[in-house]
C-alpha cells in the first residue's frame, strides 16, 4: 500500500511567520505534488516536482517555495504566512498517472 | 487552459436511491479522467482512471463513464457510507499536472 504521510494534521501560526509542511512517501515515486483546497474553488495545484531538486511553478506559486532533496520528501515553504495562506494543503506522489494523496494539513494564519 | 466543472455541488439521496454526478471538461489532449472519493477531514481516495471516450470503470455501487466532453459518475442503490465528496480531474497529454473540479458532495439518508 502506498502511503503518504504529512508532518501535522492541525497547525496554527501567526502572520509573518516561516511555516514548513512535509511530506514523505514511500513508494520512491518520482513525481511529488502540493495542492490547497478551498471551499468552492477544489485543489489547485501550487508546486509540483518530476524529480530530486528539479521542480516547477503549479497554478498559484506565489508566496511559496518547495524543496525536494531526497526522492521521498517533498518541502512547501510559506516564507512569510499571511492570513490568506488559510487552508487545508494535500501533498501528493504519482505513479502511472494515479496519484495518492496524504491526509492533509490544516493549517490557520492568524 | 484546462476547465473541469462538476454538478451539481451536493446531492441528497435516500438509500437505495440511483442517482447521476456529471463531469465537464475542456481539455488540450485528453491524457486520462480521474475520479476521487473525498472523505471529511482526509486527503481524496483513488477511484478510477479513464482514458477514452466509450470507456466504463466500475466498482462495487459506482461506475464511471466517459464521453468526448463529460464524464459521469453513476451510483446504483447508494448506501449511506458512500456519502462523501466525489471529485473529478483531468490530465492534459504530456503533463504531469492534474486540474480538479470543485467537487460534488453526496449525502446518503438511511
Amino acid at each position: 500500500d502506498v502511503k503518504v504521510t504529512q508532518s501535522s494534521r492541525y497547525l496554527v501560526k501567526r502572520t509573518g511567520e516561516k511555516v514548513f509542511l512535509e511530506c514523505v512517501q514511500d513508494m520512491d515515486h518520482e513525481n511529488m505534488f502540493w495542492y490547497r483546497q478551498d471551499p468552492g474553488l477544489g485543489l489547485r495545484l501550487i508546486y509540483f516536482s518530476y524529480d530530486v531538486k528539479m521542480k516547477e511553478k503549479g497554478d498559484i506559486p506565489e508566496g511559496y517555495s518547495v524543496s525536494r532533496e531526497k526522492k521521498e520528501r517533498f518541502s512547501l515553504i510559506l516564507e512569510s504566512a499571511s492570513t490568506n495562506q488559510t487552508s487545508m494543503y494535500l501533498c501528493a506522489s504519482s505513479f502511472n498517472n494515479e496519484q495518492f494523496f496524504g491526509p492533509g494539513t490544516r493549517l490557520t494564519v492568524l | 487552459e484546462d476547465q473541469v466543472t462538476q454538478s451539481p455541488e451536493a446531492l441528497r439521496l435516500q438509500e437505495g436511491e440511483s442517482s447521476s454526478l456529471n463531469c465537464s471538461y475542456t481539455v488540450s489532449g485528453l491524457r486520462g479522467l480521474f475520479w476521487y472519493r473525498q472523505d471529511p477531514g482526509k486527503g481524496p481516495e483513488f477511484l478510477f482512471t479513464l482514458y477514452s471516450a466509450g470507456e466504463e470503470k466500475e466498482k462495487e455501487r459506482l461506475k464511471a463513464t466517459l464521453t468526448k466532453k463529460e464524464s459521469f459518475l453513476h451510483i446504483t442503490a447508494p448506501k449511506p457510507e458512500d456519502s462523501a465528496t466525489y471529485l473529478c480531474a483531468v490530465q492534459a497529454a504530456g503533463d504531469y499536472k492534474l486540474s480538479f473540479g470543485a467537487g460534488t458532495t453526496v449525502t446518503v439518508r438511511a
